[in-house]
């Protein structure tokens, strides 16, 4: 069964750091590109960030460039999104994704994992 | 970046009835060489992840009902009920993948029994 599995949110003050990640398997991890999209509470998707599958091409959405990091370890199977300088709108659950593309980025998001909670708060 | 705007923002329909939701892209995601669609379709139920439905815009996922239907060309989309059942109250989104890694998802309707 293909599955990823999100972990490693909770609650952060204004300016902190969490990193997050998620553990795929059913699947040949490191043939695939890999997402992070986010949802604040009661809100719509927002995509956050692209990796292709051996990590040549990245992409972060402008409300998080420059403060999120995304890196992947194909020998363990595993994404990563480092947030730093967080702030009260990246309140958010956090889904893995993966995408239909390889060496780049590309397609429709399947499957989602279940999502992991960070919550930005003093 | 392309906007992708959805209405209605919710509607109700009775059990067994169509439902119909629109969406749309500020520029078209039809590609001319091999003319297909880079548009998808999710359904999110209260505390779960999204579901792919369609892509290709008009493209059923494996296993997802027939009663999903995807329609509509460039910049005008629609995701088609056919006879609404109570487990597909959720929330419908839209996706555009045409300009990758710019990924732009619609605001979202929901669809809920009347």
């Amino acid at each position: 069964e293909v599955q990823l599995v999100e972990s490693g949110g909770g609650l952060v003050k204004p300016g902190g750091s969490l990193r997050l990640s998620c553990a795929a398997s059913g699947f040949t991890f490191s043939s695939y590109s890999m997402n992070w999209v986010r949802q604040a509470p009661g809100k719509g998707l927002e995509w956050v960030s692209s990796i292709s599958s051996s990590s040549s091409y990245i992409y972060y959405a402008d409300s998080v460039k420059g403060r999120f990091t995304i890196s992947r370890d194909n020998a363990k199977n595993s994404l990563y999104l480092q947030m730093n300088s967080l702030r009260a709108e990246d309140t958010a659950v956090y889904y893995c994704a993966r995408d239909q593309g390889s060496v780049l980025p590309w397609g429709w998001f399947d499957p989602w994992g279940q999502g992991t909670l960070v919550t930005v708060s003093s | 970046d392309i906007v992708m705007t959805q209405s209605p923002d919710s509607l109700a329909v009775s059990l067994g009835e169509r439902a119909t939701i629109n969406c749309k892209s500020s520029q078209s995601v039809l590609y001319s060489s091999n003319n297909k669609n880079y548009l998808a379709w999710y359904q999110q139920k209260p505390g779960q992840p999204p579901k792919l439905l369609i892509y290709w815009a008009s493209t059923r996922e494996s296993g997802v009902p027939d009663r999903f239907s995807g329609s509509g060309s460039g910049t005008d989309f629609t995701l088609t009920i056919s006879s609404l059942q109570a487990e597909d109250v959720a929330v419908y989104y839209c996706q555009q993948y045409y300009s990758t890694p710019l990924f732009t998802f619609g605001p979202g309707t929901k669809v809920d029994i009347k």
